[in-house]
């Protein structure tokens, strides 16, 4: 079965350009989550989905960032305009509601540059 | 959400056997530990989970006191490979679904 796939897995961009990422999660995970890990930092929560509806958005910072998922499967993570600051690695990950011990699976991650 | 402190680093050699110890003092009735490893240029990967006691798998045993505020994850006879960051986690997923990462703990397996 194939894992999480995350697309770009490179990105190099000027600032305040737009830019977006593509999660496709793992058949039948209704959970999906976009994190953005900073070198050397451990994964930072941008938001989380039940199915369509982000459940969780508290990090996310919605002046430039949004997020869908429609139809409960791909999510896309848009940033718009890019700021230097936003250069990391935006993971995706996946996993299964209503089990209290399972555990996520992510994808190999989007490394941005920001120029 | 219960907060984790883990070493910053550690360092050891090839088949030696690492115990990497997280604390978590304010851990719910509810919460599960989860370690996951990360390698350079990759996502986290789930290892163990458990809620208490021991719990041991092919890759690593967890093991959980009674009083589970603290975990210590075992790495028997480590090797090269095994160079990563090992992140504790706490919580529920069935609650909130909330995945928390601290700093971790970078492993340095030398020969």
């Amino acid at each position: 079965e194939a894992g999480v796939v995350q697309s770009p897995r490179y990105k190099i961009i000027e600032k305040k350009q737009p830019v977006a990422f593509w999660c496709n999660p793992i058949s039948g995970h209704n959970t999906l989550y976009w994190y953005r890990q900073n070198l050397g930092q451990g994964p930072e929560l941008l938001i989380r989905y039940e199915n369509e509806e982000a459940v969780d958005d508290s990090q996310l910072p919605k002046d430039r960032f949004s997020a869908e998922r429609l139809k409960g499967v791909d999510s896309t993570l848009k940033i718009q305009p890019a700021e230097l600051g936003d250069s990391a690695v935006y993971l995706c990950a996946s996993s299964l509601r209503g089990r209290a011990n399972t555990e996520a699976f992510f994808g190999q991650g989007t490394r941005l540059t920001v120029v | 959400l219960a907060k984790t402190t883990q070493p910053i680093s550690m360092d050891s050699y090839e088949g030696q056997e690492v115990n990497i110890t997280c604390s978590h003092n304010n851990i719910a009735t509810n919460d599960y530990i989860t370690w996951y490893q990360q390698f350079p240029s990759q996502g986290p990967r789930f290892i163990i989970q458990g809620y208490k006691t021991k719990v041991t798998n092919e890759v690593a045993s967890l093991f959980i006191p009674a009083d589970r505020k603290s975990s210590t994850l075992s790495l028997p006879r480590v090797s090269l490979s095994d160079t990563a960051v090992y992140y504790c986690l706490v919580g529920a997923l069935n609650q909130g679904g909330k995945l928390i990462f601290g700093q971790g703990t970078e492993l340095s397996v030398k020969p």
